[in-house]
């Protein structure tokens, strides 16, 4: 079946560092790829998305590249913020249906 | 805001006891999913509806069941509740599928569910 992978976390960096979240996934189809960010006590928010391969989503100095080679869509951000810290899911659409999501990465940024 | 709505926010009851959780989604959306997050099985999905016929079904317990409305309006029932059961439900919407967005969900704030 599809699945996603994050790498393990918790990640702590401090203010100004260079982000990486990496994860992969298994899909059946052709997906669509998201990365969805859980500020604490909130529900979940669309960060980024990409539907095609080659195609880079970014929003907020968040970006991530849909790499259909090594079935990856890495999470990077060139410079940290304290608001940064949350938790950030990476997950799989195909068909337009379910959302099948990763474990999650808490991130904590230190000021 | 993402335009979704789940009703109650906090809900806490006792083993056996049966809930119903509500959600609106947003206004235009004819798909609803509900998600279940607990902190050993993460983030998984429940049910699809699409404007008022079930779609898709995930690891949905069969004490578990849901309904979307004439209004578009979907609620969750659980039942026979255990202490596992304890975690944020989540409801999402989407625009009709194979239009644009590609499987984009919006989420509400969850309804997170206590079984003491």
């Amino acid at each position: 079946g599809d699945s996603v992978t994050q790498m393990e976390g918790p990640v702590t960096l401090s203010e100004e560092a260079f982000l990486t979240i990496n994860c992969t996934y298994t899909a059946t189809g052709y997906p669509s790829l998201f990365w969805y960010v859980q500020y604490p006590g909130e529900g979940l928010q669309l960060l980024l998305k990409a539907t095609k391969a080659d195609d880079k989503g970014s929003n907020k100095g968040f970006e991530a590249t849909y790499r259909k080679e090594t079935t990856s869509f890495h999470l990077e951000k060139g410079s940290v913020q304290v608001s940064d810290s949350a938790v950030y899911f990476c997950a799989l659409s195909v068909g337009a249906q379910k959302l099948v999501f990763g474990q999650g990465t808490r991130l904590t940024i230190n000021p | 805001d993402s335009g979704v709505t789940q009703t109650p926010k906090h809900l806490i009851t006792a083993t056996g006891q049966r809930v119903t959780l509500r959600c609106s989604p947003r206004s235009g959306d004819l798909s609803v999913y509900w998600y279940q997050q607990s902190l050993d099985q993460g983030l998984q999905f429940l049910i699809q509806y699409y404007n008022g016929e079930e779609r898709a079904k995930g690891n949905i317990l069969e004490r578990f069941s849901a309904q979307q409305f004439p209004d578009l309006h979907s609620e969750l029932n659980l039942s026979s509740l255990e202490l596992g059961d304890s975690a944020l439900y989540f409801c999402a919407s989407s625009l009709q599928p194979g239009t644009s967005g590609r499987g984009e969900q919006f989420f509400g704030p969850g309804t997170r569910l206590t079984v003491l």
